[in-house]
């Protein structure tokens, strides 16, 4: 079975900092790997995806995400942090069928 | 561009009486839906998804129920609330070439409070 691990329930850093958010997942086959940010009282927005290729994908708002096969991660990463980023971030993952399974979410709190 | 709408925005609704929440998608055909629930503004639930109009498919048994009358129309109901409908309610569209790599696209959510 498909699933996706946030280990961090939350992430503090400081502005001008890099982050990361990390996000571990379990597939069977090829994986579509996804990060995506929820504002307060927002939907999801899409950030980045990884289908194949590169592991090193670049996408929305300066974010970056690097897929590591051998340990199964698709951390998210950004050099320089704003206050602006902080928000509910979620990785998920898809096997081909219409199914996303998303997981906890990781809240990014970053701090003037 | 496509684009996605839902509403209302917020709800509050008294135990046992019905609900209708709608969603809208503009600039595509054929799209995939889903409906989901989020509770506490953390994981999401898949409770409803359709790949076509009249075709639902539901993830999880409750007193809720999806219909897609028209193309790029999705609705869920329920007949008569309970306390544990209470959250935020997600729809999300993805293209309908969609084999997986495509991402979800989300509309503004519902905050359905039930009281």
């Amino acid at each position: 079975a498909q699933s996706v691990a946030q280990p961090e329930d939350q992430v503090n850093v400081a502005e001008g900092n890099p982050l990361t958010v990390k996000c571990t997942y379990s597939v069977s086959g090829n994986p579509y790997l996804f990060w995506y940010v929820q504002y307060p009282n927002r939907g999801l927005q899409f950030l980045l995806k990884y289908i194949t290729g590169d592991n090193l994908v670049k996408g929305s708002y300066g974010f970056e995400a690097e897929f590591n096969k051998s340990q199964t991660s698709f951390h998210l990463k950004k050099p320089s942090a704003l206050v602006s980023d902080s928000a509910l971030y979620f990785c998920a993952v898809r096997d081909g069928t219409f199914k996303t399974i998303f997981g906890a979410g990781t809240r990014l709190f970053v701090k003037a | 561009s496509q684009t996605i709408h839902q509403w209302p925005a917020t709800l509050v609704q008294p135990v046992g009486s019905p609900l209708s929440l709608e969603c809208t998608v503009e600039g595509t055909s054929n799209p995939n839906l889903y409906w989901y629930r989020q509770a506490a503004g953390r994981g999401l639930q898949l409770l409803f998804y359709s790949v076509g109009i009249g075709q639902i498919s539901s993830e999880v048994p409750q007193n809720l129920s999806a219909s897609r009358p028209q193309d790029r129309q999705f609705i869920l109901s329920s007949k008569k609330l309970l306390l544990s409908d209470s959250g935020f309610y997600l729809c999300a569209w993805s293209g309908m070439d969609d084999a997986g790599s495509q991402p979800q696209h989300f509309g503004d959510g519902t905050r359905l409070s039930i009281l």
